[in-house]
């Protein structure tokens, strides 16, 4: 999950199953961390963060779990719905952010 | 959340041609807008860091007079593709900021420039 790659990664689930996207980081000095959803031709969408005092932060049908020791995000979705299928970014940032590579989630019904 | 507005969402225009796309922060003022440029199937690629009333920086190897941007107020920035061809032909996303810091993004919805 560096931020750099031609090929997007692809998760496909099937509706109602538990998602989780992973993430590689590589700035040890980032302190802060967010997930974003992006829809087709849509601008990426705030999904959940994390601040790097956390190792875990929960939200609505979303969980980030961040290990700075491996320095590794994921997002844990719950119960994965159709609409939940897009392209999934994970962002760093102890200045200015950074995008990962992404990744595509597929919610089959 | 705050709304960051985008405009135009599509523009298709011809090899040598200018284009101008705004990016205006609605509800809130915006001390620093940020541009990406995204190509298919990869990530937002930050080309710019624009803060108003001053000169925006530039990503290295982003060249600051083929892609000129001005951040003249706070609720509003503008990047103009100047002498656009088919390699510039990408989609173009804006987000704006309340602090200076990574945090607190809000992005537009996109630009897909087609480049003919």
């Amino acid at each position: 999950g560096e931020s750099v790659g031609l090929h997007l990664p692809t998760l496909s689930v099937q509706e109602g199953d538990n998602s989780i996207i992973n993430c590689a980081y590589s700035n040890s000095a980032s302190d802060y961390f967010i997930w974003y959803k992006q829809e087709s031709g849509k601008g990426p969408q705030f999904i959940i963060d994390i601040r790097s005092n956390m190792d875990k932060r929960q939200g609505q049908r979303v969980t980030v779990l961040l290990n700075k020791t491996v320095k590794h995000l994921s997002l844990q979705i719950a119960a994965t719905q159709p609409g939940d299928s897009a392209v999934y970014f994970c962002a760093e940032t102890d200045s200015t952010l950074t995008f990962g590579k992404g990744t595509m989630l597929l919610v089959s019904p | 959340g705050a709304v960051v507005s985008q405009h135009p969402s599509r523009v298709i225009c011809k090899s040598g041609t200018s284009v101008k796309i705004e990016c205006r922060s609605l509800d809130f003022q915006a001390t620093t807008m940020f541009w990406y440029r995204q190509f298919p199937k990869q990530s937002l690629m930050l080309m710019a860091t624009s803060n108003e009333g001053s000169k925006a920086t530039y990503e290295q190897g982003v060249e600051k007079d083929k892609f000129l941007i001005n951040h003249a107020s706070l609720t509003l920035s503008t990047l103009t593709v100047t002498s656009a061809h088919p390699e510039d032909s990408s989609f173009y996303i804006c987000s704006a900021s309340v602090g200076q810091g990574g945090e607190k993004l809000f992005f537009g919805s996109g630009t897909q420039l087609s480049v003919l």
